[in-house]
């Protein structure tokens, strides 16, 4: 069946630091793959996506892509702030799977001053 | 941008009784509701997913005379928890998708059974 993997424990690192969240996944087919944004309280908010292999999804100096070689959708930044902690979800999108979403586990980032 | 509104944001009630929780698609045409569950520092449970004037479909070990789920339009799915107890505790997040929209979510309900 699908499903996606995300790599274990939180992570915490300093304002400014460059952050990668691994993620990869198993699918029959050809998904679309996401990552998906929690703040505190709140429910899930769309960070970007990709619709096929070798697509780049972007936002907020977030990027990831779409890697079918690795199946992988590791996500990354730049340089952080402290405004980005939350947890990240990475999710993937089976079009044979009446394109209901599965999520990884998620990753607490705390990102301190 | 695609907004589902989810109501309410919290509840506390007594256990016995019954909460209904709203989603509401503000500003397109939902042909597709999820239900999904969180439990603390975990990810989300898919519990059902539901079409448009037709019967939920619910995951498996889902409840469904416990979780009710009506969509009874194309922007208006609920989510009633019967005879609720203090293991029905939990984050509750809607999703809706519709033609030209992708998943977009709810703000989520915190329940808690006391």
């Amino acid at each position: 069946g699908n499903s996606v993997t995300q790599m274990e424990g939180p992570v915490t690192l300093s304002e400014e630091a460059f952050l990668t969240i691994n993620c990869t996944y198993t699918a029959t087919g050809y998904p679309s793959l996401f990552w998906y944004v929690q703040y505190p309280g709140e429910g899930l908010q769309l960070l970007l996506k990709a619709t096929k292999a070798d697509d780049k999804g972007s936002n907020k100096g977030f990027e990831a892509t779409y890697r079918k070689e690795t199946t992988s959708f590791h996500l990354e930044k730049g340089s952080v702030q402290v405004s980005d902690s939350a947890v990240y979800f990475c999710a993937l999108s089976d079009p044979h799977g009446n394109n209901r979403l599965a999520f990884g586990k998620g990753n607490q980032v705390v990102v301190i001053p | 941008g695609a907004v589902v509104s989810q109501h309410p944001s919290w509840v506390i009630c007594k256990s016995g009784t019954s909460v209904k929780i709203e989603c509401r698609s503000l500003d397109f045409q939902a042909t597709t509701m999820f239900w999904y569950r969180q439990f603390p520092k975990q990810s989300l449970m898919l519990m059902a997913t539901s079409n448009e004037g037709s019967k939920a479909t619910y995951e498996q070990g889902v409840e469904k005379d416990k979780f009710l789920i009506n969509h009874a339009s194309l922007t208006l799915s609920t989510l009633t928890v019967t005879s609720a107890h203090p293991e029905d505790s939990s984050f509750y997040i809607c999703s809706a998708r519709g033609v030209g929209y992708g998943y977009t979510f709810g703000s989520g309900t915190r329940l808690t059974v006391v």
